[in-house]
């Protein structure tokens, strides 16, 4: 079973700023099922991005997503107050920890 | 993009038997979707229970698969989630979720998830 492992646990930033999060996988994996999730506090989580890329429905340019191997990530360009939430990433069955994006 | 709604009792008495529905909107469960069970544990991150296609095949979590069964109601168009021995490990958020098949493997649709609470 492919485990998934981001980093950093909690990524503490101010508005306007880049965020990089990073997940790594236990072994090489195809991008096209590696897929990210956005989730805020009392809500089910959101698709970001699937295929690794691709954003989902509705989801704005500034979150992209990149990577290939065992190593993946997602950038938001400029964080926005919607975007402090936690963040997973997820293949098949498993997920990441997730990574929390809060306010400096 | 299907409507998913949970539903199913709050409590559930330790060695017992969960038990969730999930109630299938915007689409039938026929179509080109496999139906799944997340759940998430207070505080914590989230945890694949398993997942049905309209065709029968089913898939589980390794740690979960003693336990869970995953099972369509085609004439209803919805599905459900049984959880046998339940401890208190199992008190969680239990979320039913959506993968496109195109989407390969993404949850595009979630449920508002349903608090499941293991205890006398």
């Amino acid at each position: 079973e492919i485990v998934l492992t981001q980093s950093p646990g909690t990524l503490s930033l101010s508005p306007g700023e880049r965020a990089t999060l990073s997940c790594r996988a236990s072994e090489s994996i195809s991008g096209i099922y590696l897929h990210w999730y956005q989730q805020k506090p009392g809500q089910a989580p959101r698709l970001l991005l699937y295929g690794g890329s691709s954003r989902a429905t509705g989801i704005p340019d500034r979150f992209s997503g990149s990577g290939s191997g065992t190593d993946f990530s997602l950038s938001i360009s400029r964080l926005e107050p919607e975007d402090f939430a936690v963040y997973y990433c997820q293949y098949s069955g498993s997920f990441g920890q997730g990574t929390k994006v809060e306010i400096k | 993009q299907v409507q998913l709604q949970e539903s199913g009792p709050g409590l559930v008495k330790p060695s017992g038997t969960l038990s969730l529905t999930c109630a299938v909107s915007g689409g039938s469960i026929s179509s080109s979707h496999w139906w799944s069970w997340v759940r998430q544990s207070p505080g914590k991150g989230l945890e694949f229970i398993g997942e049905i296609h309209h065709n029968g095949n089913s898939n589980y979590s390794p740690s979960l698969r003693s336990r869970a069964t995953i099972s369509l109601d085609k004439s209803k168009n919805q599905f459900s989630l049984k959880l046998t021995s339940v401890t208190a490990a199992d008190t969680a958020v239990y979320y039913c979720a959506s993968q496109w098949e195109i989407l390969r493997g993404a949850f595009d649709g979630w449920g508002q998830g349903t608090m499941v609470t293991v205890s006398s």
